[in-house]
This record gives C-alpha cells, sequence and structure tokens, in this order.
C-alpha cells in the first residue's frame, strides 16, 4: 500500500482554470505538507499542517487554498491558474511537526505533475 | 535563515567509481540532517538521516557523517552502480519543515 498517495499524477490544464490535488496519508502521521518543485528542480516548503490545523504558510499567493478535512488528507487547491505554476508539487507527511534533532522524517508522495498552457 | 548548500551537478561517473557529494548547511541549533534521492520520474525517497553530531547515516553502501565543527553531511558511496542514477538532495529538518539545497544530478556511465 501506498503510504502517501497524490492525485492526478498528470495534469495538463490551461490558464486561468481551477484544479485541485488530493493527498491522502495512511501512516497515521499527525502533520502534513505541500511542497513545490520547480523546473530547476529546487524544493520549497508551501504549507504544513498539523493535526488540521495551518501551521506554515510560506508566503504563497492566496490562489493557493490546502484544505484538511482530517489529519489523514491535505488537498491543494489552485485558482486561476498561470503559466508560472506549472511545477511538480510533492504532499508529505510526518509523525510530528520538525524540531531539530527528533530526527522525525517526512515520507513523500510520488507528485503531481502539473502543466499549465 | 536555515539553508543547505549541495555541490552543483551534474556528476558523472564511470560503474565503480567512488562518490562523494558535498553538502554544507546552515543553521542555528541543532538540526537533524538528511539525504533524499529521486529517481527518474519518480517521488523523493529518504535515502538516509543523521540526527546529532558525529551520527552516521547509512543505506544501500551510501553513508554521510553529521559533522557538527564544519557543518557538513557529505554523501558517499564505495563503489557506484549504474541504478544509482537519480538526484540527491541533502536537506536539513528544524522549525517545523525539511529545507532543502538544490540537488545533484548523478549519471552512472558503464
Amino acid at each position: 500500500d501506498t503510504a502517501v498517495s497524490q492525485t492526478p499524477k498528470y495534469l495538463v490544464t490551461q490558464m486561468g482554470n481551477d484544479k485541485s490535488i488530493k493527498c491522502e496519508q495512511n501512516l497515521g502521521h499527525d502533520t502534513m505538507y505541500w511542497y513545490k518543485q520547480d523546473s530547476k528542480k529546487f524544493l520549497k516548503i508551501m504549507f504544513s499542517y498539523n493535526n488540521k490545523e495551518l501551521i506554515i504558510n510560506e508566503t504563497v499567493p492566496n490562489r493557493f487554498s490546502p484544505k484538511s478535512p482530517d489529519k489523514a488528507h491535505l488537498n491543494l487547491h489552485i485558482n486561476s491558474l498561470e503559466l508560472g505554476d506549472s511545477a511538480v508539487y510533492f504532499c508529505a507527511s510526518s509523525q510530528e511537526v520538525i524540531q531539530g534533532n527528533s530526527g522525525n522524517t517526512i515520507y513523500f508522495g510520488e507528485g503531481s505533475w502539473l502543466t499549465v498552457v | 535563515g536555515d539553508s543547505v548548500t549541495q555541490m552543483e551537478g551534474p556528476v558523472t561517473l564511470s560503474e565503480e567509481a567512488f562518490l562523494t557529494i558535498n553538502c554544507t548547511y546552515t543553521a542555528t541549533g541543532y538540526p537533524s540532517l538528511f539525504w533524499y534521492v529521486q529517481y527518474p520520474g519518480e517521488g523523493l525517497q529518504l535515502l538516509l538521516k543523521a540526527t546529532k553530531a558525529d551520527d552516521k547515516g547509512s543505506n544501500k553502501g551510501f553513508e554521510a557523517t553529521y559533522r557538527k565543527e564544519t557543518t557538513s553531511f557529505h554523501l558517499e558511496k564505495g563503489s557506484v552502480q549504474v541504478s544509482d542514477s537519480a538526484v540527491y538532495f541533502c536537506a536539513l529538518g528544524r522549525n517545523e519543515k525539511l529545507t532543502f539545497g538544490t540537488g545533484t544530478r548523478l549519471t552512472i556511465i558503464p
């Protein structure tokens, strides 16, 4: 069974559309994340949630709205898609929030390749 | 703020060569350190980790030692295989998130 699963894996859509990416984890973790990987492979955190509460929002445009209906799910909705939103979006989870040398490991999904045309 | 610096790629080696990918970090306090690997067309997989100074993480023949005095976590493997071709990311864990380096693309030729 896939520990962190996200759908769809590939998405091609036109500018201006609204789209969602869904994420579910079956690890029983309390914390979930969205990361964005750009065309140069650079990975940057977008959001994190702990027990359905938002704890990190890294200056992401408000066109991006995460929603966590329960602690096993963290969906990402994107309004008015722009060309620059084309990227790979990774969902991830960890048992607890990452703190210093706690060693908590973040487990990543397989990524959702979004292309805006 | 926290940052991670990795050696720039791409790195191309012959099979059975010795591999080193350098990683240094800047952070206050005591972060955990990680190496993740991304195979072509796939997501990120944890390769190894270390949580305190002088810890050595190891997996699949790869090793990295947490060096606080040099703020480094260099990845090494004694004999690489074609199947090791991937992008390798160094990361530090602190302040409720992972901060990644820019990734190093490794290609192993037979």
